[in-house]
């Protein structure tokens, strides 16, 4: 059983698209996130939900809109997709709300390429 | 603002050899600190953390991490490679005060057979 599953692993898409990523945790966890690798492989927040309440909304383009239907589905969308939000994006989950000592499940990842 | 710093990008060690990854925080009060491992074309999972008590902090596949208060570092140790850990490893720190972890900028571990 995959704890933490992210659909599709791989969207490739054009500029000004729309296009979601949805994530799913069967882990019972309260808390969700997503975040941000660059290139570099640099990883970094963009966004967390704890019973699907927003706690964390770091400086992210409003053209990114997480919504939470239930605390197990954490789902990523984003609007006029420009190239720089090429990466890959990481869900991530965490048993309570305590992101500073919980330990983080991630899910496998989704690479997105903007053409 | 809190920082983490991985000086080196990338670390080649032979099979069997020994392994050192460095990591450094900055933070003049307590913190969080945690190493995760990124295998290719995977998520990270967590390797050790330190929140409190023992210095030496042991995780999972023979991995050590020694948190110095004085030298604000928490470096990761294993006596003997495998060519199984070859992946990236992500140092990571928070407070109490944060809601979030930082995570450091990655180090890309090679083992040579």
């Amino acid at each position: 059983d995959t704890a933490v599953s992210q659909t599709p692993k791989y969207l490739v898409t054009q500029m000004g698209n729309d296009k979601s990523i949805k994530c799913e945790q069967n882990l019972g966890h309260d808390t969700m996130y997503w975040y941000k690798q660059d290139s570099k492989k640099f990883l970094k927040i963009m966004f967390s939900y704890n019973n699907k309440e927003l706690i964390i909304n770091e400086t992210v383009p409003n053209r990114f809109s997480p919504k939470s239907p239930d605390k197990a589905h954490l789902n990523l969308h984003i609007n006029s997709l420009e190239l720089g939000d090429s990466a890959v994006y990481f869900c991530a989950s965490s048993q309570e709300g305590r992101p500073f000592t919980d330990t983080q499940y991630f899910g496998p990842g989704t690479r997105l390429t903007v053409l | 603002a809190q920082s983490v710093t991985q000086l080196d990008s990338q670390v080649p060690v032979f099979e069997e050899a020994p392994v050192e990854l460095r990591c450094n925080y900055s933070s003049s009060v307590s913190v969080y600190l945690f190493w995760y491992v990124q295998y290719p074309n995977q998520g990270l999972q967590l390797l050790l953390k330190y929140l409190s008590g023992s210095t030496l902090v042991k995780g999972i596949n023979g991995f050590e991490a020694e948190f110095n208060k004085s030298q604000t570092s928490f470096h990761l140790r294993k006596p003997s490679v495998h060519i199984s850990d070859t992946a990236e490893y992500f140092c990571a720190v928070s407070k109490a005060s944060y809601d979030k972890v930082i995570f450091g900028p990655g180090t890309s571990l090679s083992v040579i057979p």
